[in-house]
């Protein structure tokens, strides 16, 4: 199976940095890897599909980038409704897949 | 609009079964591939199922396989879990998911319910 180390498991940042994670791959997944942000008690939203798309109507401050088993998740000037939790996600063609632990962020 | 409504949960003694059912509605239901997603009290998301679009093809993770059923009517735009055999470990709220792409098993999951909560205790 394979396996997502997604870091780090929480970060605090000031209303106008730049946040960024990561979420490393076992394995080669070519571009097959999505995020999503989940507000509390809310559903998962899909922001980022094959590592690079940014799904219809998402804010253009987020963005994804990488290949192979190395992956970045990016918001380029953090604003107070993106505090949430965020989680990368594998998969192929075969077997949808494994989420990564999730990243917490929170303001400072 | 594109709308996914579960129902079916609640709380339930080990070792019973439940069925959870997903409402669909807003898009050509027959057309996507279906998932279940999972997360419990405090924890991450776990996927646990997928339906193909004609429901030929079914695949679950480990933790559920053996005791959980994937299903769908598209002539009812519905799809199902049947859980048997509940354990404590699978207190959770479930989420059903809609493929993004048409026809896809492994996709990004575009649309998701707002879930139905399972609670398995004595």
């Amino acid at each position: 199976d394979i396996q997502m180390t997604q870091s780090p498991s929480s970060l605090s940042a000031s209303v106008g940095d730049r946040v960024t994670i990561t979420c490393q791959a076992s394995q080669d997944i070519s571009n097959y890897l999505n995020w999503y942000q989940q507000k509390p008690g809310k559903a998962p939203k899909l922001l980022i599909y094959d590592a690079s798309n940014l799904e219809t109507g998402v804010p253009s401050r987020f963005s994804g980038s990488g290949s192979g088993t190395d992956f970045t998740f990016t918001i380029s000037s953090l604003q107070p409704e993106d505090i949430a939790t965020y989680y990368c996600q594998q998969y192929d063609n075969l077997l949808p897949g494994t989420f990564g632990q999730g990243t917490k962020l929170e303001i400072k | 609009q594109v709308q996914l409504v579960e129902s079916g949960g609640g709380v339930v003694q080990p070792g019973r079964s439940l069925r959870l059912s997903c409402a669909a509605s807003g898009f050509t239901f027959s057309s996507y591939g279906m998932h279940w997603v999972r997360q419990a009290p405090g924890k991450g998301l776990e996927w646990v199922a997928v339906i193909s679009y004609d429901g030929s093809n079914k695949y679950y993770a480990d933790s559920v396989k053996g005791r959980f059923t994937i299903s769908r009517d598209n002539s009812k735009n519905t799809l199902y879990l049947q859980m048997n055999s509940l354990r404590a470990e699978d207190t959770a709220v479930y989420y059903c998911a809609k493929t993004k792409r048409e026809n896809g098993v492994g996709d990004a999951f575009d649309i998701w319910g707002q879930g139905t909560m399972v609670t398995v205790s004595s």
